[in-house]
């Protein structure tokens, strides 16, 4: 079974410190991994897909990377704007079938960026 | 413009009662899912339907029962709630199996 693992749970910064995320994925092999932002009381919004080790994809403060077994969300020069729960998520060539489209998703890291 | 809408944001019923959560999705996509976010905020799927069809069905009470009139809406009905169905439910929509796109969910309260 798919597995996602992201750290740290909580991540305080001051605005223009710069940091990342990480999101570590057990899968039998990966068809994609997603980064969504949740800000409170809303829905996940897409920010990423990476298909594959090596990848990466930026949007503006924000850059994606991918390896075999994780993937960093950057974040430099953090706002205050930035601060949300960041949430990571796998799907398996093996979520065809009766699990077509199923996303297997981490526990989030909050983030909360200080003025 | 919204793309995926829920309808009602919030919704506050007795044990016992049955009650429903409409979507909606005006993005064109073939594929809706239904997840649940618990109180850790912990995200997992209930139910998927691809062009109407039922896809996935987790290890869900047969309480729940997604209902799909057609590719642009799919409704979930719940039975006999209970106290720990209290929770947000998310709707989600994709063109096949890319990024999905959620809807701002349905907070449940059940007292």
């Amino acid at each position: 079974e798919d597995q996602v693992t992201q750290s740290p749970e909580a991540l305080r910064l001051q605005e223009g410190e710069s940091s990342s995320l990480n999101c570590s994925y057990t899968v039998s092999g990966l068809r994609g991994l997603f980064w969504y932002r949740q800000d409170p009381g809303k829905g996940p919004e897409f920010l990423f897909t990476l298909y594959s080790a090596g990848e990466e994809k930026e949007k503006e403060r924000l850059k994606a990377t991918l390896t075999k077994k994780e993937s960093f969300l950057h974040i430099t020069a953090p706002k205050p704007e930035d601060s949300a729960t960041y949430l990571c998520a796998v799907t398996s060539p093996n979520a065809g079938g009766t699990s077509y489209g199923k996303l297997t998703f981490g526990q989030g890291t909050i983030l909360t960026v200080h003025p | 413009d919204t793309a995926v809408s829920q309808t009602p944001k919030y919704l506050v019923t007795q044990m016992g009662n049955d009650k429903s959560i409409k979507c909606e999705q005006n993005l064109g996509h073939d594929t809706m899912y239904w997840y649940k976010q618990d109180s850790k905020k912990f995200l997992k799927i209930m139910f998927s339907y691809n062009n109407k069809e039922l896809i996935i069905n987790e290890t869900v009470p047969n309480r729940f029962s997604p209902k799909s009139p057609d590719k642009a809406h799919l409704n979930l009905h719940i039975n006999s709630l209970e106290l720990g169905d209290s929770a947000v439910y998310f709707c989600a929509s994709s063109r096949g199996r890319d990024e999905q796109y959620f809807g701002p969910g349905t907070r449940l309260t059940v007292t």
